[in-house]
């Protein structure tokens, strides 16, 4: 079974600063691990995906991602935060053609 | 880049009436598709997987009588709330796979319903 932990249901940063989001996994066989991005009211827009290959993952809107095995974590990082960043994320974590099971949810707030 | 168009996007409806959701995948064929909902301040679950030419897979919790998919063509799948009841009302969304490339899975708009 697989499963998606997001540690922080609330974060908040100031404009400019970095932004960290955890999320960690759970998994019997290598997973596929997505961040998703969702603006209230509206559906979810992919940030990144990690299936394989390098570790090291970018996404759109400057974020990006690393998966460690190690670790089972696949944490979602910007420099900068913007304004326009305050939305709902979600981790999710999958295998190839089934269903994505995704974590509870982070909401970030960007105060300027 | 891969479409999901949803429709209707908001749908309001009496309690007791049923209600029909579409989910397209507009430039590719989806074999699987699968239905999400989502409750207000929670994360998406999931209710059923939808594959192309026979019955859906429902989750466990899921009323398969309540909750129809029909999943007639490549492009379309449709999930049927009947008998809508307040405690229906969510945001239902749905996502598909692309039966060439099965890593990423694309999301439609999703869907409001307000039974009242």
């Amino acid at each position: 079974a697989q499963s998606v932990t997001q540690l922080g249901s609330h974060v908040s940063v100031s404009e400019g600063a970095l932004v960290l989001l955890r999320c960690n996994y759970s998994s019997s066989v290598p997973p596929y691990l997505f961040w998703y991005v969702q603006y209230p009211n509206q559906g979810l827009q992919l940030l990144l995906k990690y299936t394989t290959g390098a570790t090291l993952v970018k996404g759109i809107n400057g974020f990006e991602a690393e998966f460690k095995k190690s670790e089972t974590s696949f944490h979602l990082t910007k420099p900068s935060a913007h304004m326009s960043d305050a939305a709902e994320y979600f981790c999710a974590v999958s295998q190839a053609g089934t269903a994505l099971i995704f974590g509870k949810g982070t909401t970030l707030s960007v105060s300027s | 880049g891969a479409v999901v168009s949803q429709h209707p996007s908001w749908v309001i409806c009496k309690s007791g009436t049923s209600v029909k959701i579409e989910c397209r995948s507009l430039d590719f064929q989806a074999t699987t598709m699968f239905w999400y909902r989502q409750f207000p301040k929670q994360s998406l679950m999931l209710m059923a997987t939808s594959n192309e030419g026979s019955k859906a897979t429902y989750e466990q919790g899921v009323e398969k009588d309540k909750f129809l998919i029909n999943h007639a063509s490549l492009t379309l799948s449709t999930l049927t709330v009947t008998s809508a009841h307040p405690e229906d009302s969510s945001f239902y969304i749905c996502s598909a796979i692309d039966r060439g490339s099965k890593e990423t899975q694309y999301f439609g708009p999703g869907t409001r319903l307000l039974v009242l």
